[in-house]
């Protein structure tokens, strides 16, 4: 089957717009998590979900980012009113469940100009 | 503060040569210690993983070694090939969150033919 998959693939996106992410976990997998990844860094966590409960969020940077996932399957990660600092990879990885290995995405590499 | 403190930040190594990448954490409750690898454009993958109740595990030419009273770990890739040259990333997670890792900041790994 599919891996998870991540659209779009780049975004380039004005300082001040609102962007959204989208992330298609592997079918089944119960876990999500968000990682953001700057440039020739480790990736860094931002968020994570079991089914469609945001279970923990201590990693967002700011109350500008937001992450949904209404129906326990695909999700959304949104940052309103970029800032060049949020250029960046943003990651998305799923796991069948909280103790099973994690799948990434190739994610979505975000310039902010 | 970073939690994991990964070391050589690049590295090359000839063709059959021994590949050797250090981690180090502080915080004595952490309890899975996985190894990841990543290729340009992609996510990071999965390579091996240990827990703190052994002291090596070996899967094919990759060893992890794991010193719990040091709080080191190390990767050893044995028999390097120019297909290993990618960038590895040493990571740690807790039992109360499997999945949540904190990362370290990679090695960039050239294997010379």
């Amino acid at each position: 089957g599919a891996g998870v998959s991540q659209s779009p693939r780049y975004k380039v996106a004005k300082r001040g717009q609102d962007v959204a992410l989208r992330c298609d976990p592997i079918s089944g997998h119960v876990s999500l998590f968000w990682y953001q990844q700057a440039l020739g860094q480790g990736p860094e966590f931002l968020t994570y979900f079991q089914n469609e409960a945001q279970l923990d969020k201590s990693g967002l940077p700011s109350d500008r980012f937001f992450a949904e996932r209404p129906e326990g399957s695909v999700s959304t990660l949104k940052i309103q009113r970029t800032q060049q600092e949020d250029s960046a990879v943003y990651l998305c990885a799923s796991s069948l469940n909280e103790n099973s290995p994690l799948h990434f995405g190739n994610g979505t590499r975000l310039t902010v100009t | 503060q970073q939690q994991v403190k990964q070391s050589p930040q690049s590295l090359i190594v000839q063709k059959g040569g021994i590949s050797i990448i250090n981690c180090a954490y502080e915080n004595t409750a952490f309890d899975y210690f996985p190894w990841y690898q990543q290729f340009p454009g992609k996510g990071p993958a999965l390579l091996i993983a240990i827990r703190p109740d052994v002291s090596e595990k070996k899967e094919g030419r990759f060893t992890i070694s794991f010193n719990k009273s040091a709080k080191q770990f190390s990767l050893h890739i044995m028999d390097s090939q120019p297909g290993d040259s990618a960038t590895y990333f040493c990571a740690a997670s807790r039992h109360d969150n499997f999945n949540k890792f904190y990362f370290g900041s990679g090695t960039k790994l050239n294997v010379k033919p």
